[in-house]
């Protein structure tokens, strides 16, 4: 089945070291989005791609960095993680339309 | 002022009321509206879509979407206590690449 697919599904980093989560997409869709999803809050947009079109929102801390490599597969990169970054990390991709998420990457800080 | 606004709730209908979950914009270049159903712990998941003025209904759903208030609204028919959830309304500017912004959501709550 075509579907957006996160890895890990549960992170956990210490304080100041540097993570990666990553994201891949079977369904060929041109716009990636990653978002950042704390409690009880909207999902946070921290940036996306059109193709390779990089677009980060002006709020975005630069401590959260962006690969996408292809198509298929997109990157979060967070530098030094603080406590602050503690929250559930969303994938999604659209085809212009809706959004379809990935499962979702929860990152403990510690 | 915020992009999408939601009342957070909680609101809570019983079983086999109408559920009406409200949302406005600020941004009147938006092209395309969207409900997301959010369950504790999980991935928004699609509910409903509507890019015209006027009802769109699926099922138990009916979105509404005014663009001259800048109005998008959900109701939930015969609601289930599987319907218990948090709402995203969630809005596409079509601008800098189809950007997608979501409201904080409303919990609602369905008792049996």
């Amino acid at each position: 089945d075509a579907m957006v697919i996160q890895n890990p599904r549960y992170q956990v980093t210490q304080f100041g070291k540097p993570v990666t989560l990553s994201c891949s997409q079977t369904l060929n869709h041109n716009v990636m989005y990653w978002y950042q999803q704390k409690s009880s809050q909207a999902p946070k947009l921290l940036f996306h791609y059109y193709d390779k079109d990089f677009n980060n929102e002006a709020d975005t801390p630069d401590n959260f960095q962006s690969r996408r490599p292809n198509t298929s597969f997109c990157f979060l990169d967070i530098r030094s993680p603080g406590l602050g970054d503690a929250a559930m990390y969303l994938c999604a991709t659209s085809g212009g339309g809706s959004a379809f998420f990935g499962q979702g990457t929860r990152l403990t800080v510690v | 002022q915020k992009e999408v606004e939601q009342n957070s709730g909680p609101l809570s209908v019983p079983e086999g009321a109408i559920a009406s979950l409200n949302c406005t914009y600020s941004d009147r270049g938006s092209q395309s509206f969207f409900w997301y159903r959010q369950y504790s712990g999980k991935s928004p998941e699609l509910i409903m879509s509507i890019y015209s003025n006027g009802d769109k209904e699926d099922g138990r759903f009916t979105a509404q979407l005014n663009k001259a208030s800048q109005y998008v609204s959900l109701l939930i028919r015969d609601s289930q206590p599987s319907d218990s959830a948090t709402y995203l309304c969630a809005v596409n500017a079509n601008t800098g690449g189809f950007k997608t912004i979501f409201g904080a959501g409303t919990r609602l709550f369905v008792k049996a």
